[in-house]
């Protein structure tokens, strides 16, 4: 079953805008990373944050974690037309060598 | 840099047939895990391992095997292939044993079982 669910599903916005997606999930985590997959190709890391933080930026991305309500969201500032992909969290666990993915939301960007 | 190879490209299997879904990483990474990802599913984790010779189950392990007896490579094997399998495969490495450093993809292995 998977841990992480991302919401929307699907989302397009305009260039320039600025996109948020937001990522559930169920249990308690160690880590929490993003990942974005292009069309046809593997996912590529993006961010790590780790459970005893809750903010972190990497240029244009900003990621918070609020483990209270076990979520986090992802936000891309002045989006561009390279940014359209599908963005996918994951969590891992204490002790646990396995990490989990989310279900994923597709993000279009109309040029 | 070559970071995460994976063989073949594409590949199409007959019902019952084997094969072996090849997986290099020349980054002398610990961690290297096998997932799978359908439309509407996300990845999910077929197997993975944390160094030479140790090898664990993951979420959908049923109908695959795994070996790793260098650091480099971790072969995936479909022993009698089901049209359940046809799905893309990914591979992915990270360095260490503890998941606290990010997984390198390979580009995957798209499978089509008839």
């Amino acid at each position: 079953s998977q841990q992480g669910e991302e919401d929307p599903q699907a989302l397009s916005i305009q260039e320039g805008e600025n996109a948020t997606m937001n990522c559930s999930y169920k249990t308690s985590i160690n880590n929490l990373q993003w990942y974005r997959q292009n069309s046809g190709r593997g996912l590529v890391h993006l961010i790590l944050i780790r459970s005893n933080e809750r903010e972190k930026h990497s240029g244009r991305l900003r990621v918070t974690l609020d483990t209270s309500k076990k979520s986090s969201s992802l936000l891309i500032t002045a989006s561009r037309a390279a940014d359209t992909a599908s963005y996918f969290c994951a969590t891992d666990s204490f002790g646990n060598e396995k990490l989990t993915f989310g279900t994923g939301t597709r993000l279009t960007i109309i040029p | 840099n070559a970071g995460v190879t994976q063989t073949p490209k594409f590949q199409v299997l007959k019902t019952g047939q084997s094969m072996t879904l090849q997986c290099a990483q020349d980054m002398n990474h610990e961690y290297m895990s096998w997932y799978r990802q359908d439309p509407g599913m996300g990845l999910r984790l077929i197997h993975y391992s944390v160094g030479a010779g140790i090898t664990d189950q993951g979420e959908v392990p049923n109908g695959y095997n795994v070996s790793r007896s260098t650091t480099e490579d971790f072969p995936l094997r479909l022993l009698s292939a089901a049209p359940s399998q046809t799905s893309v495969y990914f591979c992915a490495s990270s360095y260490g044993q503890l998941l606290n450093s990010p997984l390198h993809f390979g580009n995957g292995t798209r499978l089509t079982v008839t």
